[in-house]
């Protein structure tokens, strides 16, 4: 699976969009960015994920470069809840195999 | 949406003492199950896969004699620390997925191990 790298910390105050980046410069064509958060202490949250196309759900948007070398994942209105460890992963589809999780980003959302 | 029910959410034991961890796929089933560990600060690390009806598979450097993993059916797999010492105390997070397409995988909201 293709390595991404991500800031080790953000912050947004609340109310704002947050826009998380993800490089995955590596990515081969079958793999897709999965973004996945953990809240403390909790099991870790599907949020979306995208192989070329843009995504978005009620959660959030994905947004995929053309060259699908990095892409930002976009929460639009961002609460206090949404504080967590984001992580941007990128496998190749089918559930086969475990995802890897890097260090991710610590999102804090200021009030 | 799938849901994932994982039981204890918290437990403590004595040191040589064994636990196990259950881990349910409730409206789904679960080809494979998953089993993560994650220590304070630290990313989540896979320990093992288990497709129902077969042996676990292990990743490097996790013992299979001391973390044995049973997926008897397709919503039901267990994780059983034998032997715990303090140095077992993590925190154990399982996984599923019905293994149909490039979808999420589901998460238990994992349990606290606490090796006294």
């Amino acid at each position: 699976d293709a390595k991404t790298t991500q800031p080790p910390s953000m912050d947004c105050a609340e109310g704002r969009a947050a826009n998380l980046p993800c490089n995955h410069s590596t990515i081969s064509g079958n793999e897709y960015v999965y973004w996945y958060r953990q809240i403390h202490s909790q099991g870790p949250q599907y949020i979306i994920h995208g192989l070329k196309n843009n995504e978005t759900n009620e959660m959030a948007s994905l947004i995929i470069t053309e060259d699908r070398k990095s892409s930002t994942l976009i929460l639009p209105h961002a609460t206090l809840r949404d504080t967590a460890v984001y992580y941007c992963i990128v496998k190749s589809g089918g559930g086969a195999d475990g995802l890897t999780f890097g260090k991710g980003t610590h999102l804090i959302i200021q009030p | 949406g799938a849901v994932v029910s994982q039981h204890p959410s918290r437990v403590i034991c004595k040191s040589g003492t064994s636990v196990k961890i259950e881990c349910r796929s409730l409206d789904f089933q679960a080809t494979t199950m998953f089993w993560y560990r994650q220590f304070p600060k630290q990313s989540l690390m896979l320990m093992a896969t288990s497709n129902e009806g077969s042996k676990a598979t292990y990743e490097q450097g996790v013992e299979k004699d001391k973390f044995l993993i049973n997926h008897a059916s397709l919503t039901l797999s267990t994780l059983t620390v034998t032997s715990a010492h303090p140095e077992d105390s993590s925190f154990y997070i399982c996984s599923a997925t019905s293994g149909d397409g490039p979808y999420g995988y589901t998460f238990g909201s994992g349990t606290r191990l606490t090796v006294v």
